[in-house]
């Protein structure tokens, strides 16, 4: 299976601030990478897919990039609605498997 | 409006059953693969079983493989998942969750775009 590695587990922020969550696959995974944000209380939410493709209805101020092992996920300007978890997701084979998450906090 | 309602989940003992259900509402259920993805309340996602977009393959996670089996009723528009032998470890909730096709330029990927709100899941003596 694949391993599915974020860093940093949490950071704190503040509103402004541009945040780089870190997303490491075991293997090469080409493209195949989705980052979910997730608020307390609800179930998590596409923001990106294909590593760099923003979802629609998905602020701008997001970002990804990476290919193969290495991904990020860019917020530029955080805002206070973005203060959330954040997990990244391989689509590259199954078993499907989820980075541990990100929690941006204050 | 698209919904997925969960059901089934409890309190069990260890090396006990369960089967939880998922129904569908709101889209073309046989069209889509769907998945379930369990969370221990504060922690992280884990992904358990699933189908990929097209629902003509499915896997399991390491951790329920052997012991879990998951299945779809499409007359029923339902998803269940089997848990037998359960263990302490596998207390969380579970969503289940639509896998959608997503294309960006040359890459086709599925996600999980629509999620229940869980059912949980609770193992203990």
């Amino acid at each position: 299976d694949i391993q599915m590695t974020q860093s940093p587990s949490s950071l704190s922020a503040s509103v402004g601030d541009r945040v780089t969550i870190t997303c490491r696959a075991s293997q090469g995974i080409s493209s195949y990478l989705i980052w979910y944000q997730q608020k307390p209380g609800k179930a998590p939410k596409v923001l990106i897919y294909a590593a760099s493709a923003l979802q629609s209805g998905v602020p701008s101020r997001f970002s990804g990039s990476g290919s193969g092992t290495h991904f990020t996920l860019t917020i530029d300007s955080l805002q206070s609605e973005d203060f959330a978890t954040y997990f990244c997701q391989q689509s590259y084979s199954l078993p499907r498997t989820f980075g541990q998450g990100t929690k941006v906090e204050v | 409006e698209v919904l997925l309602v969960e059901s089934g989940g409890g309190v069990v003992r260890p090396g006990g059953s369960l089967r939880l259900s998922c129904a569908a509402s709101g889209f073309n259920f046989e069209d889509y693969g769907l998945s379930w993805v369990r969370q221990v309340p504060g922690k992280g996602l884990e992904w358990v079983s699933g189908f990929n977009w097209n629902g003509r393959s499915t896997g399991y996670a390491a951790s329920v493989k052997g012991r879990f089996i998951m299945s779809r009723d499409n007359a029923k528009k339902s998803l269940y998942l089997q848990m037998n032998s359960l263990r302490a470890e596998d207390t969380a909730l579970y969503h289940c969750a639509r896998v959608r096709l997503l294309v960006w330029g040359s890459t086709a990927l599925d996600a999980l775009d629509i999620w229940g709100q869980g059912t949980m899941v609770t193992v203990s003596s």
